[in-house]
């Protein structure tokens, strides 16, 4: 199965700075990436999805990059605001057919005014 | 928030009782998932179901068990409670997956679980 190593615990980046976090990932390369936003005390929400063949990704403020020779995925905010602090965490399929999902512990947030 | 709900939201419990926990989707999504999520463990996976009486393990599965025996309802059972499944746990469903789909996963809004 998939073993999924998220850069840092915890993260403090300036408003209006790039927040960058990284998703490294072992075995087997998968047919997607996927990242959530979780806020305390409430259930992940997914953010978005960038497929094995897609180097890149944007949603307005948010870009995913994709390096499957690295396996790792980055995962941008540009001009950060507080309110996305949260704690992000990636995903990948655990297995082949798609149907589970293997979490990283994830990494918090947090945007300084 | 996709249509899914979870009862109870807040549960404490004393070791070795039995404790079930419900998640109900109004999606019609044929895929449903129970995680635990624990500080430095992160989401894992316990079961998950594929259709109705359908079911499978995951990674933390031994002390639970499920039940769907309704395409919108997801029962997870723990048979005799212990202290270290002590967790947060989410119900999650998905509409896709398979090789060709990407499995977008949409969580209810936890149940908090104490054993004494």
């Amino acid at each position: 199965s998939q073993k999924i190593e998220q850069n840092s615990e915890a993260l403090n980046i300036q408003e209006g700075k790039t927040a960058t976090l990284t998703c490294n990932y072992t075995n087997y390369s998968p047919a997607y990436l996927q990242w959530y936003r979780q806020d305390p005390g409430r259930g992940p929400v997914f953010l978005l999805l960038i497929r094995e063949n897609e180097k890149e990704k944007r949603k307005e403020r948010l870009k995913v990059t994709f390096d499957t020779t690295l396996k790792q995925s980055l995962f941008h905010i540009t001009a950060s605001q507080p309110a996305d602090s949260a704690t992000y965490l990636c995903a990948l399929p655990s297995n082949f057919g798609n149907e589970k999902l293997t979490f990283g512990t994830g990494t918090r947030l947090t945007i300084i005014p | 928030d996709a249509g899914i709900t979870q009862s109870p939201r807040h549960k404490v419990t004393e070791t070795g009782t039995p404790v079930t926990l419900r998640c109900h989707q109004t999606e019609n999504h044929r895929y449903m998932y129970w995680y635990r999520q624990d500080p430095g463990h992160g989401l894992r996976l316990i079961h998950y179901s594929y259709g109705v009486k359908d079911t499978d393990k995951g990674e933390v599965s031994d002390g639970y068990s499920v039940s769907r025996s309704k395409t919108e309802d997801f029962l997870l059972t723990l048979e005799s409670a212990t202290s270290s499944q002590t967790s947060v746990y989410f119900c999650a469903i998905s509409g896709t997956s398979g090789r060709f789909s990407y499995n977008e996963q949409f969580f209810g809004p936890g149940t908090r679980l104490t054993v004494l």
